[in-house]
């Protein structure tokens, strides 16, 4: 299958700072990323899904400021989590898939994100 | 609204042993379920989509679209399927996906 790649896997950053997380497919050009959020035993939440080249679609309750979103290429997205507060701490995952809607999305590792 | 709802956080087995993971749904028209799988310190992979009705690693789920359920199944367990396993469903037309809360499989020798 295709690979996608974050970058860290793990940070730790302190309150008040900003952390941005790369998200790279490495074999393919992905058309459409996902931004998910995980919190320890729970489920994968939708933050937001980015097209190349255009702005980002947040879902609900997600705030736009604080959690940025960039898809400058077919092969990169970026999550900037600005002035982090320790409830921001938690694990990113992000996606990519290419072409259609109905194409598989692949997953990459994650990043684990402390805020101190 | 739609929903996945996965009931059970843990399911023990023993090698050799059936496995049934159970997965309902609530969604308004035709649904699209999958079943994602995570094994220890990997990332979410697909295991399979309903609409392919194939079975991957002697896994097999079937849409009962009557109980609204998608449940994965397989009939002798083996000690690599211990992992994490999301049901999860296409929310809508965007092809954005939702999860249920996920159920750890840990199978013992």
């Amino acid at each position: 299958g295709a690979v996608v790649s974050q970058h860290p896997s793990w940070v730790i950053c302190k309150s008040g700072t900003s952390v941005k997380i790369e998200c790279r497919s490495l074999d393919f050009q992905a058309t459409t990323m996902f931004w998910y959020r995980q919190f320890p035993k729970q489920s994968l939440m939708l933050m937001a899904t980015s097209n190349e080249g255009s702005k980002a679609t947040y879902e609900q309750g997600v705030e736009k400021d604080k959690f940025l979103i960039n898809h400058a290429s077919l092969t990169l997205s970026t999550l900037t989590v600005t002035s982090a507060h320790p409830e921001d701490s938690s694990f990113y995952i992000c996606s990519a898939r290419e072409g259609t809607g109905m194409a598989e999305a692949f997953f990459g590792q994650g990043t684990r994100l402390t805020v101190v | 609204a739609q929903r996945v709802t996965q009931p059970e956080k843990l399911l023990s087995v023993f090698k050799g042993a059936p496995v049934e993971l159970k997965c309902n749904y609530s969604y308004s028209g035709s649904p699209e379920l999958f079943w994602y799988v995570q094994y220890s310190r990997q990332r979410l992979q697909l295991l399979l989509r309903h609409i392919s009705r194939e079975s991957i690693k002697g896994f097999t789920a079937d849409l009962n679209k009557g109980e609204t359920s998608f449940h994965l199944k397989k009939p002798f367990a083996q000690e690599e399927d211990s992992a994490m396993y999301y049901c999860a469903l296409y929310r809508d037309s965007s092809y954005k996906l939702i999860f249920g809360s996920g159920t750890r499989l840990l199978v013992r020798p």
